[in-house]
């Protein structure tokens, strides 16, 4: 089993929908909890960042983290076709020398 | 353009040959980090220094990949003898560490074994 589970999509919305991207682990020793997004032969970029259970916005974007459900999900209201992209979430312990990424979700927004 | 830099971009090998890649972290960082990705897969973890100290390293990584981390600045991924497998993007990223994990991830290095 891997240790992040993350649907690869690909997800297909019209613009101005909104998204929910979603991820499981199965280790409780994952403390912190970002999710990326990741265009075309790019590096990924950092959208958000958090830090055990509840929720973060941030403009459009929304993360939650459910510890005991070991589940997190990303929400983006009003969808752009500029948030076509792959969106990946990933893990760290407290100690931050690892971290593990999900496979995953490509997002296409149509105009 | 995130701050962290990689060369090549790309590079072209035959099978068995050695290759090595070059990351220059964000200056002031103390953490870098290498990764794997290869096509609809997310990155995966090879590698983590705190300075140049090698703290962490996958059991993925056989001894075939070496890396150093020279006075806590840049640092380079060696691949020797290369495989077929071995083709992924190699990604590097840096972080400040101690309060602040952000990393900021470098374009990376395609990497095609013939």
């Amino acid at each position: 089993q891997k240790e992040v589970e993350q649907d690869p999509g690909p997800l297909s919305v019209p613009e101005g929908a909104i998204v929910s991207l979603n991820c499981t682990y199965s280790n409780s020793a994952f403390q912190y909890f970002m999710w990326y997004r990741q265009y075309s032969r790019k590096g990924p970029e950092l959208l958000m960042y958090t830090y055990s259970s509840g929720n973060k916005e941030d403009g459009r974007f929304t993360a939650q983290v459910d510890k005991s459900s070991k589940y997190i999900s990303l929400f983006i209201r009003d969808s752009q076709p500029s948030d076509s992209a792959t969106y990946l979430c990933a893990m760290a312990g407290y100690n931050f020398n690892k971290f593990y990424f999900g496979s995953g979700t490509k997002l296409n927004v149509k105009p | 353009d995130t701050g962290v830099s990689q060369n090549p971009r790309h590079k072209i090998t035959k099978r068995g040959q050695n290759v090595t890649f070059r990351c220059d972290p964000i200056s002031e960082h103390n953490r870098l980090y290498w990764y794997r990705q290869t096509l609809g897969q997310g990155p995966e973890f090879l590698t983590y220094f705190q300075n140049e100290a090698q703290l962490e390293k996958s059991r993925l990584l056989s001894d075939r990949f070496s890396a150093e981390r020279p006075k806590g600045s840049f640092s380079t991924l060696e691949i020797q003898r290369t495989e077929q497998g071995d083709s992924a993007m190699y990604l590097c990223a840096s972080s400040l560490g101690l309060l602040n994990n952000e990393q900021f991830f470098g374009p990376g290095t395609r990497l095609t074994v013939l």
